[in-house]
C-alpha cells in the first residue's frame, strides 16, 4: 500500500538520549516535511527537504537534524533529547511540481516522551 | 506576525449542519486547506481554495473571502465519524503552510 510509514510509532527515552525517527514515503515525491503537533497549537514544521540532497530549517529546528540520502528516506535525529521535545511527530510528502496546491500526505505518527 | 485564528471545539448533533470558522493572517497567501484529523490518527486532506468563493465536495464545502482574510468549512448531514479535528492552514508567499491548532468537532447523536 503506497504512503509514509513512520517508526518507531512510540517511544519512551531518557533525557539526553540520542533518537532518530524514521520516515519512508513510496510516492516518490520530491518534498518531504517534519512536524511535531503539541496540544493547543498548530502544526509547526521542524525541517523540510524540496528534493533529495537538499534540507532546510523550518519553524522549530533548535535540537532536530535531518538528511535526505534519496528521495524515498527522511529520517529526523533528536542528538541529546530534553523533556520540551515531547511530542507527536508527523513526517509529510508532497509532490513538488505542484508547489502551490500540493496536498501533504502525513504518516501516522511518532509519540515520544522525554523523561 | 502570521497567524490562524479557528476555534477550539464545537459541539452539533448528527444529521444537522455545522460551520468552522477560520481567520487568518500571512504575509502574503496562495491558498487555504482544511484538513481532517481523528483522534490518535494522521491529519487527512479535505479541501483547498484559491479564489473567492464556495467548493462543493460531498457533503462537504469550504469558503473563502481573501479580502476579509476568512474561510469557513461546512459540514452537511453530520455522521458520528465527522467527530475529528479539523485542522485551518494557510499558505504564505513562501509556500510555508502557515496552520491553526485546530477545531475539535464533537458529534451527539
Amino acid at each position: 500500500i503506497a504512503g509514509i510509514t513512520q517508526a518507531p510509532t512510540s517511544q519512551i527515552l531518557a533525557a539526553g538520549r540520542r533518537m532518530t525517527l524514521r520516515c519512508t514515503q513510496d510516492m516518490r515525491h520530491n518534498a518531504m516535511y517534519w512536524y511535531r503537533q503539541d496540544l493547543g497549537l498548530g502544526l509547526r514544521l521542524i525541517h523540510y527537504s524540496n528534493t533529495a540532497g537538499t534540507t532546510g530549517k523550518g519553524e522549530v529546528p533548535d535540537g532536530y537534524s535531518v538528511s535526505r540520502a534519496n528521495t524515498d528516506d527522511f529520517p529526523l535525529t533528536l542528538a541529546s533529547a530534553v523533556p520540551s521535545q515531547t511530542s507527536v511527530y508527523f513526517c509529510a510528502s508532497s509532490d513538488s511540481n505542484d508547489r502551490a496546491t500540493g496536498e501533504l500526505f502525513f504518516g501516522e505518527g511518532s509519540r515520544l516522551t522525554v523523561l | 506576525g502570521q497567524n490562524i485564528d479557528q476555534p477550539t471545539e464545537m459541539t452539533a448533533t448528527e444529521g444537522a449542519i455545522v460551520q468552522i470558522n477560520c481567520t487568518y493572517q500571512t504575509s502574503g497567501f496562495n491558498g487555504l486547506f482544511w484538513y481532517q484529523q481523528h483522534a490518535g490518527e494522521a491529519p487527512t486532506f479535505l479541501s483547498y481554495n484559491v479564489l473567492d468563493g464556495l467548493e462543493e465536495k460531498g457533503r462537504f464545502s469550504s469558503f473563502l473571502s481573501r479580502s476579509k482574510g476568512y474561510s469557513y468549512l461546512l459540514l452537511k448531514e453530520l455522521q458520528m465519524k465527522d467527530s475529528a479535528s479539523y485542522l485551518c492552514a494557510a499558505l504564505d508567499s513562501n509556500y510555508q503552510l502557515i496552520w491553526g491548532a485546530g477545531t475539535k468537532l464533537i458529534i451527539k447523536p
